[in-house]
């Protein structure tokens, strides 16, 4: 069955360090999203990507970076890691390139604590 | 992107109807109005959406009045295992969107 699949699932790192979250989906979508979830926030879009070679900015992208070099894969990248950046983080996919509105599947999450 | 707002917590029990309104009152014309549920630890699943009037799923119904500034979502007689947290998205069908999810109803089910 197709999956959308991330890791680690959960990851406690330092201040300053880069780190890199997995994301990985066997829809063969074409649309990817990184979110994460803080109480009181609700979920807010970091990057999303439409496609291969094609990556943008979301609602918090500070601190952060993606690249898509193919269909499967979004990774996310904490350049240099913060406290703030500690947080529930969800990956998710769609079909349908270039449309937010189609259903998103979304990933297991990943919980990173920065020290 | 329209602003949504939909009660912060409810309460229900076993076996009754539950709505759950959100208000959109700046929807533009090509917006969609999408629900997800979320259980604790995991990522969020797609309910219903909907563009007005009724659309109804095997979960649940998504009823748009004709001005579309406001949506209810309806679950028919709830148990237990739909105590979750409920977001209305209101969105475009094109990019440069910050689709946002809000913080959601907190919907407790008591036996």
């Amino acid at each position: 069955d197709a999956e959308i699949t991330q890791s680690p699932r959960h990851k406690i790192t330092e201040t300053g360090r880069q780190v890199t979250l997995a994301c990985h989906q066997t829809w063969n979508h074409n649309n990817m999203f990184w979110y994460r979830q803080d109480l009181g926030h609700g979920l807010r879009l970091i990057h999303y990507s439409y496609g291969v070679q094609d990556t943008n900015k979301g609602e918090v992208s500070d601190g952060y970076s993606v690249s898509r070099s193919n269909t499967e894969d979004l990774p996310l990248t904490l350049e240099s890691a913060a406290s703030s950046q500690t947080s529930v983080y969800f990956c998710a996919s769609s079909e349908h390139r270039g449309s937010m509105r189609n259903e998103q599947f979304f990933g297991p999450g990943t919980r990173l604590t920065v020290l | 992107l329209a602003k949504t707002t939909q009660p912060i917590s409810m309460d229900s029990y076993e076996g009754q109807e539950v709505n759950i309104t959100c208000s959109h009152n700046n929807i533009a014309t090509n917006d969609y109005i999408t629900w997800y549920q979320q259980f604790p630890s995991q990522g969020p699943r797609f309910i219903i959406q909907g563009y007005k009037t009724k659309v109804t799923n095997e979960v649940a119904s998504l009823f748009i009045p004709a001005d579309r500034k406001s949506s209810t979502l309806s679950l028919p007689r709830v148990s237990l295992s739909d105590t979750a947290v409920y977001y209305c998205l209101v969105v475009g069908n094109f990019g440069n969107e910050k689709l946002t999810f809000g913080t959601g109803t907190r919907l407790t089910i008591i036996p």
